[in-house]
């Protein structure tokens, strides 16, 4: 079956900018998880949902960053007035049940110049 | 609070020879204890996992790793090196008992397995 999508898999913006990230789950999953990993370092911890709700939020690193899942499925990342130390990749997750094991996607790389 | 530690970021290992890729984490509770395999401009594809029972653990492409409770590590291991197994290794942590279920990663250990 289908794993773990996500749109774009390159995103370049200006400082200042709007930008979302898309994050389409393996089917049937509720448990749905979104990470950064910066250059040289291992994945972080932003947001995740059970559901259409953000059961775990403390990840993220300011008010810029805001994620939604409005039908319990596709999961959008939303990044306001974007700084260049954004520049990451984006990674998103998702599992059958919130202690299942967590599958990714293949990332969405943002540079912000 | 937990974290995890990878405390080489390259390890080399000839074709055919065993290799080991170092991981040691520190939690407040059980770990549930995870292996993810990255490659070139790829997400992380998982490998492995120890959430109770047998300390040695299978998992895919004749990797596995062992649970060491006493010197709180979670080594991954593989009998003979192949090529293609040239990659970025991550090794994660989850605490049972912090209720979180977001993992925590460790740095990486870049592997090349020279032919």
């Amino acid at each position: 079956g289908a794993g773990v999508s996500q749109t774009p898999s390159n995103k370049v913006t200006e400082k200042g900018k709007y930008v979302e990230l898309r994050c389409d789950p393996i089917s049937g999953h509720t448990a749905l998880y979104w990470y950064r990993q910066s250059l040289g370092q291992g994945p972080e911890f932003l947001i995740y949902f059970q559901g259409t709700g953000a059961a775990d939020d403390s990840g993220l690193p300011n008010d810029r960053f805001f994620a939604v899942r409005p039908e319990g499925s596709v999961s959008t990342l939303k990044i306001q007035r974007t700084e260049r130390g954004d520049s990451a990749v984006y990674l998103c997750a998702s599992s059958l049940s919130l202690q299942g094991t967590q599958f990714f996607g293949p990332g969405t790389r943002l540079t912000v110049l | 609070a937990q974290s995890v530690a990878q405390p080489e970021d390259q390890v080399n290992v000839a074709e055919g020879n065993p290799l080991t890729v170092k991981c040691t984490y520190s939690v407040s509770g059980n770990p549930y204890l995870f292996w993810y395999v990255q490659y070139p401009n790829r997400g992380l594809q998982f490998l492995l996992k120890y959430i109770t029972g047998d300390n040695l653990v299978k998992g895919s492409y004749g990797f596995e790793a062992e649970f060491n409770k006493s010197q709180t590590s979670f080594h991954l291991k593989k009998p003979s090196a192949l090529v293609s197994d040239s990659a970025l290794y991550f090794c994660a942590v989850r605490d049972d008992q912090t209720g979180a279920n977001n993992l925590f990663f460790g740095t990486g250990t870049r592997l090349t397995v020279i032919p």
